[in-house]
């Protein structure tokens, strides 16, 4: 089946870095991907969808200028948390269709990001 | 905007029992709806998915439903097991696309 993978499963960063995490999808193509954010005992929250080629659509709150998207490929999104503060500590997790279909997602293993 | 809830919380049962997880949507115009399990620091494992048009899928002791009309999901575990515990997250989409989750119920199974 399709597989979605995420780079780094987890990272430790100091206050102020940015921190890049990467979503890929391995063997199918997607114009779409989606990030999400769960904090400690919380839901995942849509913050935001990467869009191939053009600019991400952020959710309600979340950022833009914080939270980088790039969808430079068919296979490859990239989350950057800039100036990350704790309260950025989160699991981030992506999810794709495979491109022109909507019947199915798939869901990357997350990333773990603490923020000292 | 599509608001999922999750009833109960948490649930402990012991080993053997059957369950039922319910999951509750406001809006019900769903393109589909999806069951995941999450295990504790751990991403998401998909269970089963039903598009808008069915109204149950079933995978070895797992069974879902949908009631699209009233905004219902139900998610029976028949013959629980302490491997089941976990937390089980239902996700709703309108478009196919983004998911819109739930709380979650927290599950132990207890030898």
């Amino acid at each position: 089946g399709a597989v979605v993978s995420q780079h780094p499963s987890w990272v430790i960063c100091k206050s102020g870095t940015s921190v890049k995490i990467e979503c890929r999808s391995l063997d199918f193509q997607a114009t779409t991907m989606f990030w999400y954010r769960q904090f400690p005992k919380q839901s995942l929250m849509l913050m935001a969808t990467s869009n191939e080629g053009s600019k991400a659509t952020y959710e309600q709150g979340v950022e833009k200028d914080k939270f980088l998207i790039n969808h430079a490929s068919l296979t490859l999104s990239t989350l950057t948390v800039t100036s990350a503060h704790p309260e950025d500590s989160s699991f981030y997790i992506c999810s794709a269709p495979i491109a022109g279909r909507t019947d199915t997602q798939y869901f990357g293993p997350g990333t773990r990001l603490t923020v000292l | 905007k599509q608001e999922v809830t999750q009833i109960p919380a948490a649930l402990s049962v012991p080993e053997g029992e059957n369950l039922v997880l319910n999951c509750s949507f406001t809006d019900s115009a769903i393109y589909n709806l999806q069951w995941f399990r999450q295990d504790p620091g751990k991403g998401l494992t998909s269970l089963l998915l039903i598009q808008s048009s069915q109204r149950e899928q079933t995978s070895g002791r797992l069974n879902a439903s949908l009631d699209k009309s009233s905004g219902r999901s139900t998610l029976y575990i028949a013959a629980s097991q302490p491997g089941d515990s976990a937390t089980y997250l239902c996700a709703v989409s309108n478009t196919g696309n983004q998911f819109y989750f739930g709380t979650g119920t927290s599950l132990t199974v207890i030898p």
